[in-house]
């Protein structure tokens, strides 16, 4: 496609609920990011793919975290069991080069998630 | 650790005034360094970066950055901002993946 996109835009959970985010990166960007942007705040890493490959995690905040890319495309953000703290907006970034090889990253419009 | 620090949270300006925005980072390796901006209700888009090569580095709109690696600086600049220029301005740092995001600078122009 043509640049990257985010499903849904906009999410409201009941705290303790469990929520998917859905990530389409730029069509044959090897690389896709993750990203935490809580009101007032830079962005702030979460977890990283090669292809299928999840490199990096460390970002994750909790257990209660998981992502995924199974066949190295599309990707989702799971989280179980909200909480309050929970609520940001939720960043996909994609790009071409693979690890360690300086590349921009690309992002999506992202996804709002507000936790009651 | 890593980290990015943008000196300024909230920045006001007059059409037609000078812009410089301060960021300061700190990473022991090799750095690429990037501005994003963020218009109202758009998502963030790439300004400028500087991955090598000659430290004053020209970006879209009208922007430029210089990389100063005796200061750890990466300052943005615009000779003449417009109104349009009003949105969110991130400076970040990337080592080997991970982005590294300043906490942002929101500019707004005055008509």
């Amino acid at each position: 496609g043509a640049g990257v996109s985010q499903s849904p835009r906009y999410k409201v959970a009941k705290r303790g609920q469990d929520v998917a985010l859905r990530c389409d990166p730029i069509s044959g960007h090897v690389s896709l990011f993750w990203y935490q942007q809580a009101l007032g705040q830079g962005p702030e890493f979460l977890t990283y793919f090669q292809n299928e490959a999840q490199l990096d995690k460390s970002g994750l905040p909790s257990d209660r975290f998981f992502a995924e890319r199974p066949e190295g495309s599309v990707s989702t953000l799971k989280i179980q069991r909200t909480q309050q703290e929970d609520s940001a907006v939720y960043l996909c970034a994609s790009s071409l080069a693979l690890a360690g090889v300086p590349d921009t990253q690309y992002f999506g419009p992202g996804t709002r998630l507000t936790v009651l | 650790a890593q980290s990015v620090s943008q000196h300024n949270h909230h920045v006001i300006l007059s059409e037609a005034a000078s812009l410089e925005l301060g960021c300061n980072y700190s990473y022991g390796g090799t750095v690429n360094l990037f501005w994003y901006v963020q218009y109202p209700g758009q998502h963030l888009q790439l300004l400028l970066k500087y991955f090598s090569g000659d430290p004053l580095v020209k970006g879209i709109k009208g922007f430029e950055a210089e990389f100063i690696k005796s200061k750890f600086s990466f300052n943005l600049r615009k000779p003449s901002v417009q109104w349009s220029d009003t949105a969110e301005y991130f400076c970040a740092v990337n080592g080997h993946d991970k982005i590294i995001f300043g906490k942002g600078t929101r500019l707004h122009i005055l008509p």
